[in-house]
């Protein structure tokens, strides 16, 4: 089966740019995650989706960072305006429903904020 | 406050070598543990769950609930397993039940 695609893989910009990453999940995964992971650090959930709901966007910095899942299937995450701290790997993962553990993870996208 | 700790960044041992990579974690429930991987140039992967009690690639881990503990240990280990471990339970989240929350990661290096 095709996995988890995302796009961009490498995306650099200046502060106080705009930025949107893109994601399409494995077919038939209701479930979507988004991620950050810093250099030297492990991933950290920004924002998880059941369908096109949200069921957790704790840790999203909703100042800046935005996402939207409308038809329940792809997903675009947005940063404006990015920060330098904004700089890591965005990674997108799918699961087949809220209470299983296997996510599959796509490729990531690269930021660097400079 | 819940977390999940891999005490070593690196670690560096000789094929055939023992590994065990040490994750605690700081819990109240009983949470799910998994393991994940990632090799070079490849993508996060799931590398095996606790509840399944399986060995995969020859790697095991053990769920020590008294010292909140799930380390991941392999009797022999191989160049092809040179990667990056992390240690990930499902905390409780007041959002949405259990997340998935990754610990900061373990670069293990096999050496010849």
């Amino acid at each position: 089966e095709a996995g988890v695609a995302q796009s961009p893989r490498y995306k650099i910009i200046e502060k106080r740019q705009s930025v949107a990453f893109w994601c399409n999940p494995i077919s038939g995964h209701a479930t979507l995650y988004w991620y950050q992971q810093i250099l030297g650090q492990g991933p950290k959930l920004l924002i998880q989706f059941q369908n096109n709901g949200v069921v957790d966007d704790s840790q999203l910095p909703k100042d800046r960072f935005s996402a939207e899942r409308l038809k329940g299937v792809d997903s675009t995450l947005k940063i404006q305006p990015a920060k330098l701290e904004d700089s890591a790997v965005y990674l997108c993962a799918s699961s087949f429903g809220t209470s299983g553990r296997t996510l599959f993870f796509g490729p990531g996208t690269r930021l660097t904020v400079l | 406050a819940q977390r999940v700790t891999q005490p070593e960044k690196l670690l560096s041992v000789f094929k055939g070598a023992p590994v065990e990579l040490k994750c605690n974690y700081s819990y109240s429930g009983s949470p799910e543990l998994f393991w994940y991987v990632q090799y070079s140039r490849q993508r996060l992967q799931l590398l095996l769950r606790h509840i399944s009690r399986e060995s995969i690639k020859g790697f095991t881990a053990d769920l020590n609930k008294g010292e909140t503990s799930f380390h991941l240990k392999k009797p022999f280990a191989q160049e092809e397993d040179s990667a990056m471990y992390y240690c990930a339970p499902a905390l409780m989240n007041n959002n949405a039940g259990n997340m998935l929350t990754f610990g900061g990661g373990t670069r293990l290096m096999v050496k010849p």
